[in-house]
């Protein structure tokens, strides 16, 4: 079974600018979540879409939004670009079961780089 | 407000010893517990999971283990192996409310042959 996969790997943007970033989960995978990670501050959570909803939504700007697909593939945009969003932003998916455990798998992540 | 934390960002241990690497929680409603590992340039990997009905769950050279009464868990390799080297993540998840994974801000192993 292919893993979750991102596209692309690699982007330089400029301040300003806008990105999307796009994400394949594994089949049958229902839930979709994007972090972010930077130096030091371990990943912190976006956003996460089940069933094409936004189903939870962490501390980051609106600048930053989402959405997913009815084949659960799912985009991240971020509007206004600014230095500090550069960073590793990974993709994971889920099964998602409201009860018992879990278990998220992430794909290789996009570097963005803001110049 | 960090509700998962790693309190040591590095680690190093002879090859063939033990690792043990420790996370600490605040939030008594988190009731499902993951390690991941994470190489340079790629996704964090999974690793092993516990629920909080458990107090240590094993998976060949990993075990984890749940303190739910101290709120912290552990994970340790034995025997650690140079290929262990890497930076690793506990996370925590609450299904009351809301849905969401929280990650602590990892602990570079490294692993001296």
């Amino acid at each position: 079974k292919a893993g979750v996969t991102q596209t692309p790997r690699y982007l330089i943007k400029t301040r300003g600018q806008q990105v999307t970033l796009s994400c394949s989960p594994i089949s049958g995978h229902r839930s979709v979540s994007w972090y972010q990670q930077t130096p030091g501050q371990g990943l912190q959570f976006l956003f996460e879409y089940f069933s094409e909803t936004q189903r939870n939504k962490g501390n980051f700007p609106g600048r930053f939004s989402g959405r997913q697909f009815s084949n659960s593939r799912s985009e991240m945009n971020v509007s206004t670009l600014e230095l500090g969003d550069s960073a590793l932003y990974l993709c994971a998916s889920s099964l998602a079961p409201r009860d018992g455990g879990d278990t998220q798998y992430f794909g290789p992540g996009t570097r963005l780089t803001v110049l | 407000d960090q509700q998962v934390k790693q309190n040591s960002p590095s680690l190093s241990v002879q090859e063939g010893r033990i690792s043990i690497l420790n996370c600490d929680y605040t939030n008594s409603m988190f009731d499902y517990f993951l390690w991941y590992k994470k190489y340079p340039a790629e996704g964090p990997t999974f690793l092993i999971s516990i629920s909080s009905i458990k107090d240590k769950n094993e998976d060949g050279r990993f075990t984890v283990f749940l303190n739910k009464s101290a709120k912290h868990l552990s994970l340790h390799i034995v025997p650690s192996q140079p290929g262990d080297s890497a930076v690793y993540f506990c996370a925590a998840r609450s299904t009351s409310g809301t849905y969401k994974y929280i990650f602590g801000t990892g602990t570079r192993l490294k692993v001296l042959a």
